[in-house]
Formats: structure tokens, C-alpha cells, sequence
């Protein structure tokens, strides 16, 4: 079963860091471009950053450039994303999404969410 | 604002047919087949139902159908179900600077 578990979230104040985790399972980890993708309460969707299958290329979304850095070790199937000074408005459920193998930047695989939040 | 413009609700009964937009510019929905579409229910994560403008991953009811008109792109869900109930995104793959991609701010599908 192809499964995608994200953790690391919670509670943070402002000025903050958290690092956030995605582990995967049931799938080829390393074949993947992954990304991160939020949600703010009650809003739509923001794509934050992705990196190639072997960590050589990342992408961010220029607001989030300098304070997030996306990771992955391929030896744990594992995804990261550290977040740093973060703010109120990076409250959110983040999600970690597989690319499609057919073509790039459609999310065919998505986590079930950890929910930051940033307190002021 | 949200970069690709979708309308925030739309409403029909069971059995109809309904066309959800997305509007965008030359640097991302008009400039090439990198279009998607998600469904998410309430609380959960979305779900991929249409890549590459018109194309349905397996496991995806053909309900589902997608097309693309110069900066702008369609969902249509024809045969509507009451589980189709749900929030709608487009998404697209940008050219411009800012992000690779946009999403749209979606759309609320009611059933009634």
C-alpha cells in the first residue's frame, strides 16, 4: 500500500523553526520528484517547493525563498522541509505530495497533512 | 488572490452536469498541456483527477473530463453524484519567476 506519512508539525511561536518529516512506503521513494504543498485554514492550496529524484534540483515558491529548505534522504524514503522564522501567515496543514511519473508537476500521491501553527 | 481564477461555488442537482473554469495567462494554463485537476473532500487530502489538461488517472470515473481553451481550462463532472460534493482546484505548471506552480483558490461543488 502506497502510503505517505508526514509529522514534525505543531505549535510554534513566532520567529520560530520546525523541521517538518514526510516517510514513504509502497512505492519507489527515489524514482519521485516530490513536493511540499500547503493549506491555510479555510483557504485554497500553495505550493511551497520541490526537488528532483536525486536532491540535485529544488524549486521554492520565491515568498518562502530563504526561510524553507526542502530535503530528502533517499536511503530512509524520507522527505524534509525545514522552516525557518516562521510567521502567522505559514499556518497551515502542509502536505507532502508525490510528481507523476507520466508527466511533471501533477500530485498523484499526497500525505495526510501535519498542521502547523504559528502563534503570534 | 489566488493566481488562476476559479469561481468559488457552483450548485446542481444529481444527475446534471456542471463546468468548473479556470482562468490563467500565457505563462502558465495557456502555455502548454501541464494542467491539473484535484478533488478534496472535507478534511482530507486532495486527489489528482485530471493531468495533462484532459487526461484521467486509472481509478478516476470518466465523469470526470477535462479541456483547455487558450489561458483558461474546464472541469466538467457530468452524472452528478451526491459524493462528488466537494472543493475543486486547478492547478498549472508557471513559467513565471515566482512559483512553478500556481494553484487556483477553487471551487465548492454543492449537490442539492
Amino acid at each position: 500500500e502506497v502510503q505517505l506519512i508526514e509529522s514534525g508539525g505543531g505549535l510554534v511561536q513566532s520567529g520560530g523553526s520546525l523541521r517538518l518529516s514526510c516517510e514513504a512506503s509502497g512505492f519507489t521513494f527515489s524514482d519521485y520528484w516530490l513536493s511540499w504543498v500547503r493549506q491555510a485554514p479555510g483557504k485554497g492550496l500553495e505550493w511551497v517547493a520541490n526537488i528532483r529524484q536525486d536532491g540535485g534540483d529544488k524549486y521554492y515558491v520565491d515568498s518562502l525563498r530563504g526561510r524553507f529548505t526542502i530535503s530528502r534522504d533517499n536511503s530512509k524514503n524520507s522527505l524534509y522541509l525545514q522552516m525557518n522564522s516562521l510567521r502567522a501567515e505559514d499556518t497551515a496543514v502542509y502536505y507532502c505530495a508525490t510528481e507523476s511519473a507520466r508527466t511533471p508537476l501533477a500530485f498523484d500521491m499526497w500525505g495526510q497533512g501535519t498542521m502547523v501553527t504559528v502563534s503570534s | 488572490q489566488s493566481a488562476l481564477t476559479q469561481p468559488a461555488s457552483v450548485s446542481a442537482s444529481p444527475g446534471q452536469s456542471i463546468t468548473i473554469s479556470c482562468s490563467g495567462s500565457s505563462s502558465d494554463v495557456g502555455g502548454h498541456k501541464y494542467v491539473s485537476w484535484y478533488q478534496q473532500h472535507p478534511g482530507r487530502a486532495p486527489k489528482l483527477i485530471i493531468y495533462d489538461v484532459s487526461n484521467r488517472p486509472s481509478g478516476v470515473s470518466n465523469r470526470f473530463s477535462g479541456s483547455k481553451s487558450g489561458n483558461t481550462a474546464s472541469l466538467t463532472i457530468s452524472g452528478l453524484q451526491p459524493e462528488d460534493e466537494a472543493d475543486y482546484y486547478c492547478g498549472s505548471y508557471s513559467s513565471s519567476t515566482t512559483s512553478r506552480v500556481l494553484f487556483g483558490g477553487g471551487t465548492k461543488l454543492t449537490v442539492l
